[in-house]
């Protein structure tokens, strides 16, 4: 089994609101990351964390915030977003962050794609 | 920094092979990854190279050469379904973690 779940599939937000992604995975996954990926672009990492602990992150504006309350599940809060950050995020899961192997392949979820109005 | 370079798009035909390139620069190189992605869905693995050589999966395979800083993915037997883009993505360390970055994708148009 190598799913990842992302809820909701689909999002629109006002500048003004505050709304989650959650991401979930039940593969024993150590790693767990988040993209943003606009049309016709790479996945652009945004945060890293491993072992429930926040390892990297990319120069995010502090208007996402991510949060791992466990290892299984990893959440973006939203707030104060603005229209360019509409994009698909994607949620990814690893087996070992400190892997250097195949085991350290990152699976994808379905991703959520936010509007902001 | 990383430079990951592969070509924008590439057609070829049903049945035939196709092979699509990606050069990249980088220190602390870890490993380089495919990745297939259909418009509007997630990136789904397909193969992972870290020493040199050919790996292959059923009709995908996949060349690395670390000191010339290229790999390859070779795509037999095309069907229309792999019409998607192919990602090529290098992991190498940065700041003492494992960090994956990724080429800018080639999309791959099969046809009839």
């Amino acid at each position: 089994d190598t799913e990842v779940t992302q809820t909701p599939k689909h999002l629109v937000m006002g500048m003004t609101n505050k709304k989650s992604l959650k991401c979930e995975q039940h593969m024993g996954h150590r790693a767990m990351y988040w993209y943003k990926q606009k049309a016709k672009k790479p996945p652009e990492l945004m945060f890293v964390y491993s072992y429930e602990k926040l390892s990297i992150n990319e120069s995010v504006p502090s208007r996402f915030s991510p949060e791992c309350p466990n290892s299984s599940l990893l959440n973006l809060h939203l707030h104060a977003l603005q229209p360019e950050d509409s994009a698909l995020y994607l949620c990814a899961s690893s087996q070992d962050p400190s892997g250097t192997g195949v085991e350290e392949t990152q699976y994808f979820g379905p991703g959520t794609r936010l509007l902001v109005l | 920094g990383q430079n990951i370079d592969q070509p924008t798009e590439m057609t070829a035909t049903e049945g035939a092979i196709v092979q699509i390139n990606c050069t990249y620069q980088t220190s602390g190189f870890n490993g380089l990854f495919w990745y297939q992605q259909h418009a509007g869905e997630a990136p789904t693995f397909l193969s992972y190279n870290v020493l040199d050589g050919l790996e292959e999966k059923g009709r995908f395979s996949s060349f690395l050469s670390r000191s010339k800083g290229y790999s390859y993915l070779l795509l037999k037997e095309l069907q229309m379904k792999d019409s998607a883009s192919y990602l090529c993505a290098v992991r190498a360390e940065s700041g003492g973690y494992q960090k994956v970055t990724f080429g800018t994708g080639t999309k791959l148009q099969v046809i009839p």
